[in-house]
């Protein structure tokens, strides 16, 4: 109950595209949901992040939508940039912890 | 204060030696977690301070792992005994008080390679 499913494992997009990645979760006390991202060898950078009772949030080129009946949530890059290139977490926060997704590596074709 | 600060950045040593990490958050967050990342993976768990309180420990951390965080201010976390299975990247992160969940902000990690 405590796993958070992240997918694709990886992922290549040509510049301009969007880039799409999946989240799902399984216990319904999660109440924030955040995306990081992170270059090699560097610590994880907040993107953006949603709570349950919002299906939607925009920041830029980045969205979250939220579907709390599936239990899923997603981001979306619009206008993908080669800048864009790192590994993507998305994680859930229960009881002050957050449980993070194995992670998608994001390449964006130039 | 631009960010959460970790120290030392990389860390080598060798297997049964102890090492100790520091961690200085951002000013005026009460909330401090430490997670671990292994190549290729998201970042686990391991234990969770507000204040001065260590309010949650994960069972990752074994009875080598020991965090502090004394004044509230930065935390230390020592590793004694280190074997070649705690080469990691070591995480620390810290929050504003508030909503029980809310935004945390990591900072660059320690890297342990153990030999």
């Amino acid at each position: 109950q405590q796993q958070v499913k992240q997918s694709p494992q990886s992922l290549i997009v040509q510049k301009g595209g969007i880039s799409i990645i999946n989240c799902a979760y399984e216990n319904t006390a999660f109440d924030y949901f955040p995306w990081y991202q992170q270059f090699p060898g560097k610590g994880p950078a907040l993107l953006i992040a949603i709570r349950p009772d919002v299906s939607e949030k925009k920041e830029g080129r980045f969205t979250i939508s939220f579907n709390k009946s599936a239990k899923q949530f997603s981001l979306h890059i619009m206008d993908s940039q080669p800048g864009d290139s790192a590994t993507y977490f998305c994680a859930a926060a229960g009881t002050y912890k957050y449980i993070f997704g194995t992670g998608t590596r994001l390449k964006v074709l130039a | 204060d631009t960010g959460v600060s970790q120290n030392p950045r990389h860390k080598i040593t060798k297997r049964g030696q102890n090492v100790t990490f520091r961690c200085d958050p951002i000013s005026e967050h009460n909330r401090l977690y430490w997670y671990r990342q292994t190549l290729g993976q998201g970042p686990e768990f391991l234990t969770y301070f507000q204040n001065e309180a260590q309010l949650e420990k994960s069972r990752l951390l074994s009875d080598r792992f020991s965090a502090e965080r004394p004044k509230g201010s930065f935390s230390t976390l020592e590793i004694q005994r280190t074997e070649q299975g705690d080469s990691a990247m070591y995480l620390c992160a810290s929050s504003p008080p508030g909503a029980a969940n809310t935004e945390a902000f990591f900072g660059q990690g320690t890297r342990l390679t153990v030999v």
